[in-house]
């Protein structure tokens, strides 16, 4: 059972336009939530993050939005540049014991066009 | 910067084989983490470690086995290699402090033949 999803295998956005990646969970239990970018041949590597205590954060061209009574949560980049180009996981955390275990998405596999 | 270090980029191994995958962390972190990631099925967790001599079954153990002797290396084995079990392999570590991020290796493709 997929507790955590992105329905959108694939997303292809304009360079300079908005690119937004969405991310649905099932666990109630949840109570923080990462953004991860991989790019081919290499590790992820962290975004982003939101606590399930605030419903948006932002860094940069980078901003989460949370909305937990939907269970959804989206990943904002604006404007995208061709270096965003990359498959975006997002991942769940249900805080037990402190480790920390991650659930995570199948991706979503990001192409900005110039 | 944290340093997640894995042994091997590419590994080539036959069916039956004991297999064994290296990974080693320069943070002084406590929690290690092994995933392997499989197009369409995202990263699914095999096993996890907490502390030494620690571990924890993930989603998928089977055909599994992990040792931790020590704080900065876990070690992933397939006990007899099956070609299913060809797959990147990923492995990340992380403080035990909540919320924070774990970092990543640069993965391991296993093949299996």
């Amino acid at each position: 059972d997929q507790q955590v999803k992105q329905n959108s295998p694939s997303l292809s956005v304009q360079e300079g336009r908005i690119s937004i990646l969405n991310c649905d969970y099932t666990n109630s239990m949840f109570d923080y939530f990462l953004w991860y970018k991989k790019y081919p041949a290499e590790g992820p590597t962290f975004l982003i993050s939101i606590s399930s205590i605030k419903d948006k954060n932002e860094d940069g061209r980078f901003t989460v939005f949370l909305n937990k009574s939907a269970k959804h949560l989206s990943l904002h980049i604006v404007p995208s540049q061709p270096g965003d180009s990359a498959v975006y996981f997002c991942a769940a955390v249900e805080q037990t014991l402190g480790n920390e275990k991650l659930t995570f998405g199948t991706g979503t596999r990001l192409t900005i066009i110039p | 910067d944290v340093k997640v270090t894995q042994s091997s980029r590419y590994l080539v191994k036959r069916t039956g084989e004991k297999v064994f995958l290296e990974c080693v962390q320069d943070m002084d972190h406590e929690n290690m983490f092994w995933y392997r990631q499989d197009p369409g099925l995202g990263l699914r967790l095999i096993y996890f470690s907490y502390d030494v001599k620690m571990k924890e079954k993930g989603d998928i153990p089977e055909g599994y086995s992990v040792s931790r002797e020590k704080k900065e290396r876990f070690s992933l084995i397939l006990e007899s290699a099956s070609t299913n079990q060809t797959s990147m392999y990923l492995c990340a570590s992380s403080p035990v402090e909540g919320n924070q991020p774990q970092h990543f290796g640069d993965g391991t493709r296993l093949s299996i033949l």
